[in-house]
């Protein structure tokens, strides 16, 4: 298994601005994801992070609004950019530690958008 | 697109009775995973079952693979308390990246005392 933290695990933000939030993993991972779960609904993969090139988006999500990054193989980040009410939603990260490998899920970051 | 629908969306039940929660698709997967999440943290793995008919059992938990690999079901003999939580079935397919899970809709489970 994988332990994952998620940093903040809660934030609430004004609209307009962005929000940056941190996935770190205690080992080295092939395939780390990342997927919204808005209230009271299941969750939806936003993208996939690359190590050392550009995610893979999920129709419907865009670079634009959802940038990524992933400089190793053990820390992602995903920006919330130019935040709405509409973003209000459970962020979540998951890694897989080899392809075809069991997910594992971060605790998630609560977020907030007045 | 693979879609699953999962039922019911919401189940209040009494502690000691019996619950079944269904995962469908009309997609086939090459397995299908059960998760289960609390308030405040994320999906923790149940279960993966991986062949179709297949059938495992974790404690008071039955899942089932249906034979053509499209469908599976939990089923939660005796309920109790501590077993309050989101219920989440999740297909296992691949994209271009690799794999990925596609999720169903939930099962909001609260058994009362």
């Amino acid at each position: 298994s994988a332990v994952i933290s998620q940093k903040p695990s809660r934030d609430i933000c004004q609209r307009g601005t962005s929000l940056t939030i941190q996935c770190q993993v205690d080992s080295q991972v092939t395939m780390m994801f990342w997927y919204r779960q808005q209230p009271g609904q299941s969750l939806t993969l936003i993208a996939t992070a690359n190590q050392g090139s550009e995610a893979t988006y999920e129709s419907g999500f865009v670079i634009d609004k959802f940038p990524i990054s992933r400089p190793n193989l053990t820390f992602s980040t995903l920006t919330v950019s130019n935040m709405s009410p509409e973003d209000s939603s459970i962020y979540l990260c998951s890694v897989a530690p080899r392809l075809g490998n069991t997910q594992y899920f971060g605790p998630g970051t609560r977020l907030t958008v007045l | 697109t693979q879609l699953l629908e999962q039922s019911p969306q919401f189940l209040s039940i009494q502690e000691g009775e019996n619950l079944t929660v269904y995962c469908n698709s009309s997609s086939v997967f090459s397995s299908l995973q059960w998760y289960r999440q609390e308030p405040g943290e994320g999906p923790v793995l149940l279960v993966t079952v991986v062949t179709g008919g297949e059938v495992k059992k974790l404690k008071r938990l039955t899942f089932q693979f249906g034979d053509a690999r499209k469908d599976s079901s939990l089923h939660i003999t005796a309920a109790q308390p501590g077993d309050t939580g989101l219920y989440l079935c999740a297909g296992v397919g691949h994209n271009n990246a690799g794999n990925m899970l596609t999720f169903g809709g939930g099962t909001r489970l609260m058994v009362k005392p």
